[in-house]
């Protein structure tokens, strides 16, 4: 099992910062990796797929990038809609799996 | 509006079984895998296994062979999962999610159902 290490667990920041996710793999997984945004209550929303592709109607403020073990979420400049916690989700394996999720708070 | 509606929150006891439902509406069910995840309180995602919904084949994840199953009602756009011989690690909030390969797969879910929480309590 592909084990998908995130940090920092929680990141501290005020709106209009820029926000750097980090999602590390146990073995390589190429580009196959998604990112999500989950806000209590809802459902989660597809943020980015193939390491870097932004889904539909995903704002350009979300970027992803790496490949092999190492994935960065990049959010360039914090929204209030923003603070949510994010999670990472390989599927270069026959058995996918997700990360702990980093919380995205505000300061 | 294309949505995935899950059924209403579970109250079960150790050792019984849950079905809970996921009823598409906006897209052309049976063109769309759909998958299902879980998450427990204060963990992290967890998956289940995935069912194609015209035809009804399942591939489920090896934790849960044996205890899950996953079935479909094309004529009301539905799909279902059923987990039995419940346990206190079952309780978890559940999602139905569409795979967002058009008649494929590619295991990158672009929407989810609201979640059903099952709670497993004596």
């Amino acid at each position: 099992e592909i084990v998908l290490t995130q940090s920092p667990g929680t990141l501290s920041l005020s709106p209009g910062e820029r926000a750097t996710l980090s999602c590390r793999a146990s073995q390589s997984v190429s580009n196959y990796l998604a990112w999500y945004q989950h806000k209590p209550g809802q459902a989660p929303r597809l943020l980015i797929y193939g390491a870097s592709s932004r889904a539909t109607g995903i704002p350009d403020r979300f970027s992803g990038s790496g490949s092999g073990t190492d994935f960065t979420l990049t959010i360039s400049s914090l929204e209030p809609e923003d603070f949510a916690v994010y999670h990472c989700q390989q599927y270069g394996s026959s058995l996918l799996t997700f990360g702990g999720g980093t919380k995205v708070e505000i300061k | 509006q294309v949505q995935l509606v899950q059924s209403g929150a579970e109250v079960k006891k150790p050792g019984a079984s849950v079905k809970v439902s996921c009823k598409a509406s906006g897209f052309t069910f049976s063109t769309y895998y759909i998958h299902w995840v879980r998450q427990a309180p204060g963990q992290g995602l967890e998956y289940m296994g995935i069912i194609k919904p015209s035809g009804g084949s399942t591939r489920y994840a090896q934790k849960f062979q044996g205890r899950v199953t996953m079935s479909t009602d094309t004529s009301t756009s539905a799909v279902f999962m059923e987990l039995s011989s419940l346990r206190s690690e079952d309780m978890a909030m559940y999602y139905c999610a569409r795979d967002m390969s058009l008649r494929g797969v590619n295991y990158v879910f672009d929407i989810w159902g609201q979640g059903t929480m099952v709670t497993v309590s004596s």
